[in-house]
């Protein structure tokens, strides 16, 4: 899950496998999220964004989870592949703004 | 495709010296951000610009300010480098007229302050 602490928590997931990572969000008022993913020594790259009148949202081998009862996020990997090792951030509007939460680094073992 | 561009990877600078960080997009993109981005912190939000020639803050500007002359380029100004601004730097531009929107990421920039 997400952390806005020193610690980045780590996901490790065999190869082949689904991935779940989860993010808490703050603000109610949040209509817009946005799951990004950062892979060592780039800039984070867009994964897959959700507004707050759907509560899922697929992609290619992606999914987002929207659970605004809660304030709870989720994106879901299909059949993990190292490729995905990364750092994935969530990213939350408020007003013209977006947030992000601490990140979540996701290691793929072979 | 979108693409940001950031002047440099790696800079390393004296404590008191300024410092210009350039970013150039190439999508005719109102929106730009700079963020810096520290271990387990995430990215925190310094300056934003929906325009040229305007500005907002941020949530940490302090220590730092911005320009925007032209709607292509977004300048971060480290008026006297201090070690706590040693950090990977990043830039993002959005398209639209809100920033409610796809941010592209640069980069990045890693400045050390010595």
């Amino acid at each position: 899950g997400e952390s806005v602490g020193l610690h980045l928590p780590t996901l490790s997931v065999q190869e082949g496998d689904n991935s779940i990572i989860n993010c808490a969000y703050s603000n109610s008022a949040s209509d817009y999220f946005i799951w990004y993913k950062q892979e060592s020594g780039k800039g984070p790259q867009f994964i897959i964004d959700i507004r707050s009148n759907m509560d899922k949202r697929q992609g290619q081998r992606v999914t987002v989870l929207l659970n605004k009862t809660v304030k709870h996020l989720s994106l879901q990997i299909a059949a993990t592949q190292p490729g995905d090792s990364a750092v994935y951030f969530c990213a939350e509007n408020r007003g013209n703004m977006l947030t992000f939460g601490g990140g979540t680094r996701l290691m793929v073992k072979p | 495709d979108v693409k940001v561009t950031q002047s440099s990877r790696y800079l390393v600078k004296r404590t008191g010296e300024k410092v210009f960080l350039e970013c150039v997009q190439d999508m005719d993109h109102e929106n730009m951000f700079w963020y810096r981005q520290d271990p387990g912190l995430g990215l925190r939000l310094i300056y934003f610009s929906y325009d040229v020639k305007m500005k907002e803050k941020g949530d940490i500007p302090e220590g730092y300010s911005v320009s925007r002359e032209k709607k292509e380029r977004f300048s971060l100004i480290l008026e006297s480098a201090s070690t706590n601004q040693t950090s990977m730097y990043l830039c993002a531009s959005s398209f639209g007229t809100q920033g409610i929107d796809e941010q592209f990421f640069g980069p990045g920039t890693r400045l050390t302050v010595l």
